[in-house]
């Protein structure tokens, strides 16, 4: 079956970017959304961004100046880049994936990776 | 931008017993709305989608309803492996996606 998983490093330092990557086994990336989504220690969900397969990106707007998200097709992953983080930007991180809506735009998350701890600190 | 509310914050409850959780838009999203449920340490799970569809492999005893602004999720006799936090999330307007706070259900 499909399967999601996330990597990276679980460290970075203040002001530097964080990077993730988040590989797409068992299935296509084609004809879904794929999203970030995090959660701070405690804390609930928080909507990253999304990228549909064609590349289109969404992002929250209480984020948007520091994220990006890019798909690659041929590897069959997509990948999040968060720069100049902060210990704010410390949190459990998730990627999944989203159904498409009658409106064209993403729905339910029904696939989901693991997560990846990442912490911001020197 | 549509916000999200969760009632009750958390509650303690018994197995066998039947929960209610409740979730408002601050806006009309028709049935716009999903549920999941995150047990510690894990991913959050897809539970219920368009406010009433039970997603693939999810007990029976899990439902959902409504629409427009007030939903609300029901677990029917509460088995040991429910008890977990639970989060609606809207659909609708996008961007944002917004979840709820989530609701802690613990045992009492």
């Amino acid at each position: 079956q499909v399967q999601l998983q996330e990597s990276g490093p679980g460290l970075v330092k203040p002001s530097e970017t964080l990077s993730l990557t988040c590989s797409v086994s068992g299935g296509s990336i084609s004809d879904y959304y794929w999203i970030w989504i995090r959660q701070p220690p405690g804390q609930g969900l928080e909507w990253i961004g999304y990228s549909y397969f064609t590349g289109s990106t969404n992002y929250n707007p209480s984020l948007k100046s520091r994220v990006s998200i890019s798909v690659d097709t041929s590897k069959n992953l997509f990948s999040l880049k968060v720069t100049s983080v902060t210990a704010a930007d410390t949190a459990v991180y998730y990627c999944a994936r989203a159904l498409v809506n009658a409106f064209g735009g993403p729905d339910a998350f029904d696939l989901w990776g693991q997560g990846t701890r990442v912490t911001v600190s020197s | 931008d549509i916000q999200m509310t969760q009632s009750p914050s958390s509650l303690s409850a018994s197995v066998g017993d039947r929960v209610t959780i409740t979730c408002r838009a601050s806006q009309n999203i028709g049935t716009s709305l999903n549920w999941y449920q995150q047990k510690s340490g894990k991913a959050p799970n897809l539970l219920i989608y368009a406010a009433s569809i039970l997603q693939s492999g999810v007990p029976s005893r899990f439902s959902g309803s409504g629409s427009g602004t007030d939903f609300t999720l029901i677990i029917n006799s509460l088995h040991p492996e429910d008890f977990a936090t639970y989060y609606c999330q809207q659909s609708y307007n996008s961007p944002p996606i917004s979840f709820g706070p989530g609701t802690r259900v613990d045992v009492k």
